[in-house]
């Protein structure tokens, strides 16, 4: 059975600070996704992985993937306050996306 | 595209009525799926249908609970009876096949009181 684990599970960050979020999964995945959810608001999608080394960036926001050690990265770079938001990886192995329980990001002045 | 599109957006019912959710899919998505979300449990997956078949209701927590997509175009969820422990926020997502990526409702805030 899947499992995938983020962590921390709460963050709190200083505008201008980098951080990095972890996300591993448990058995062979063939993509791993990265969610933003904003308090009260549905899942937007921000990266797809889809192969071992496959890195993607989106402003602020670094994602990678390591297959081989069923791990994937979300880096943030130089915070800013709207980046903050719950966010989730997802994987999925013979079966539909497998959410991690989300990392809350608190972004302060 | 409006996109995957659920009503009603927020639901107050007593213990012991029924619910009934809704869904339509992304146009020309093949792939529906229904996800549970709250604190404790995070997001779970309850059921997923592969052009209109449910494929996996593995997730479905009870017989209480029902799903059916009688069409390309509309997929329901029914809780009957409900119980306050079903209380959380309910997703319909739609996809190209199970791995693509999947786009979300806004989703149903449901409340058992």
């Amino acid at each position: 059975e899947l499992k995938v684990e983020q962590n921390p599970l709460f963050l709190s960050m200083q505008e201008g600070k980098n951080y990095t979020i972890y996300c591993n999964y448990s058995t062979t995945s063939d993509r791993l996704y990265w969610y933003r959810q904003d308090p009260g608001k549905s899942l937007e999608s921000l990266f797809v992985l889809l192969s071992n080394g496959a890195v993607k960036q989106e402003g602020r926001l670094m994602a990678s993937l390591d297959t081989k050690a069923r791990l994937s990265t979300l880096h943030i770079t130089a915070a800013v306050h709207d980046l903050s938001a719950t966010y989730f990886c997802a994987a999925s192995g013979n079966t539909p996306l497998v959410f991690g329980k989300g990392t809350r990001l608190s972004v302060i002045a | 595209d409006a996109g995957v599109i659920q009503s009603p957006r927020h639901e107050v019912t007593e213990m012991g009525q029924e619910v009934t959710l809704r869904c339509k899919p992304i146009s020309g998505h093949n792939s529906l799926f229904w996800y549970r979300q709250t604190m404790m449990r995070g997001l779970e997956l309850l059921i997923y249908f592969n052009n209109n078949v449910p494929i996996d209701d593995s997730g479905m927590p009870e017989d209480r609970f029902s799903a059916k997509m009688p069409n390309a175009s509309f997929s329901t969820l029914k809780i009957q009876p409900s119980e306050p422990r079903d209380s959380a926020v309910y997703f319909c997502a739609s996809s190209t096949d199970r791995v693509h990526g999947y786009t979300f409702g806004s989703g149903t805030r449901l409340t058992v009181v």
